[in-house]
């Protein structure tokens, strides 16, 4: 069985500070990893991903993951937040491509001016 | 380019009623889901087919609910005497087949909001 946690459903930061958004999975097999953002009343759009290869990703919008397998953990970060960044999170991970995937929590970024 | 679409993306029944939603996957796309997502919470699997085939399908899914993908393209979800606790987002996924690139990407619809009353 997989499974995901999201540490902290809510984080805040001010407009030019780092952002940090934490997840940690549980797989018995290697994962592919996601992150997801949703804005309000709409789907979900892929940030990034983690399959094979370079355990450093970057995405969209300026955000990146890093995979630790060591620590089970893909937490996502930006340099820098913008207003535009508010939305909520999500962080996902399936065994197999073309499997379901499991989401966590969610986290809502807010961003402060 | 377009994406996945769903429709329709808004919904107010009374309890007791049927409803159902229709997803239309991205066009090279044979692989289809669909998620429930509650207030506050990540979405939940609930269904998936490849083509026509419904190849899996979560405890979630009640016998009130049933999907089907007749023609390997779009695919319907129905949910019959809604109850207020089926209050919730629908969403669907599409992703292209196996061995493709990029084939365990899942792009999302925008969603379709179910109010039960």
């Amino acid at each position: 069985a997989q499974s995901v946690t999201q540490l902290g459903s809510h984080v805040s930061v001010s407009e030019g500070a780092l952002v940090l958004l934490r997840c940690n999975y549980s797989s018995s097999v290697p994962p592919y990893l996601f992150w997801y953002v949703q804005y309000p009343n709409q789907g979900l759009q892929l940030l990034l991903k983690y399959t094979t290869g370079a355990t450093l990703v970057k995405g969209i919008n300026g955000f990146e993951a890093e995979f630790k397998k060591s620590e089970t953990s893909f937490h996502l970060t930006k340099p820098s937040a913008h207003m535009s960044d508010a939305a909520e999170y999500f962080c996902a991970v399936t065994q197999d491509a073309g499997n379901m995937l499991t989401f966590g929590g969610g986290t809502r970024l807010m961003v402060k001016p | 380019d377009t994406g996945v679409s769903q429709d329709p993306r808004h919904k107010i029944t009374k309890r007791g009623q049927n409803v159902t939603f229709r997803c239309d996957p991205i066009s090279e796309h044979n692989r289809l889901y669909w998620y429930r997502q509650t207030l506050g919470q990540g979405p939940e699997f609930l269904t998936y087919f490849q083509n026509e085939a419904q190849l899996e399908k979560s405890r979630l899914l009640s016998d009130r609910f049933s999907a089907e993908r007749p023609k390997g393209s779009f695919s319907t979800l129905e949910i019959q005497r809604t109850e207020q606790g089926d209050s919730a987002m629908y969403l669907c996924a599409s992703s292209f087949p196996p061995n493709y690139l990029d084939q365990e990407t899942q792009y999302f619809g925008p969603g379709t909001r179910l109010l039960v009353l």
